[in-house]
């Protein structure tokens, strides 16, 4: 199993342009999230998915949208990109049983300049 | 979600046992208590976890109070490659609404293993 995959795991923006962070994951988890890490920081949660067609919003969702179509897919929207947005995106997911334990991605490393 | 406290860094010399203390006096009966472990830019990685008794997988141990206002994540024989922050997490893994999939990490404890 490769677990969580994040793409791309660089990218640099410019002001005002859009972009999709890609998720997937092999693990037939149910349970997807995407967080956000600004340096020296703790992860916020962006937005959250229960299964397939099902999204909330978590702590930070403003700026954001996501999808998710299929179990293994999760990828996260920036329509407008602006500078506040730089940061490092981590996807997780997780079985039903223990909403707990996530697995991680490597993190997509995003800069908008 | 519970509040923990963790000291801010921690020294520890290669092969020798790491323990890594939480507080989380706040704990209720539902809580339990996770570690996880961020290496320099990766995603952070699910050590333990535990309710009320200790735990052990082969990563760690994980001791856990009687009152659960504490617990110390115990690594037996640090290696350098356990240079990392660690963060303990208290949370209801069953939670829902607005608290779910949020796992506060807060700022964790910075362990360097020295050769």
């Amino acid at each position: 199993n490769a677990g969580v995959t994040q793409t791309p795991k660089f990218r640099i923006l410019k002001i005002g342009q859009s972009m999709t962070l890609q998720c997937a994951q092999d693990m037939n988890h149910n349970y997807m999230y995407w967080y956000r890490q600004d340096p020296g920081m703790g992860l916020k949660l962006i937005y959250y998915s229960v299964g397939a067609g099902i999204t909330d919003k978590g702590e930070v969702p403003n700026g954001y949208n996501v999808s998710r179509s299929t179990t293994e897919d999760f990828p996260l929207r920036l329509e407008l990109a602006a500078p506040s947005q730089t940061s490092v995106y981590f996807c997780a997911s997780s079985s039903g049983r223990n909403t707990g334990e996530l697995f991680f991605g490597e993190g997509s490393r995003l800069t908008v300049l | 979600d519970a509040k923990t406290t963790q000291p801010t860094s921690m020294d520890c010399a290669e092969g020798r046992a790491a323990n890594l203390p939480c507080n989380h006096s706040t704990i209720s009966g539902n809580e339990y208590v996770y570690w996880y472990r961020q290496i320099h830019s990766q995603g952070p990685q699910y050590i333990i976890h535990g309710l009320k008794n200790n735990e052990t997988n082969e990563m760690a141990s994980l001791i856990i109070t009687e009152d659960r206002k504490s617990s110390t994540l115990i690594l037996p024989h640090a290696t350098l490659r356990d240079t990392a922050v660690y963060y303990c997490i208290v949370r209801d893994p069953r939670a829902g609404g607005t608290s779910y999939g949020k796992l506060t990490f807060g700022q964790g404890t910075i362990l360097t293993v020295h050769p």
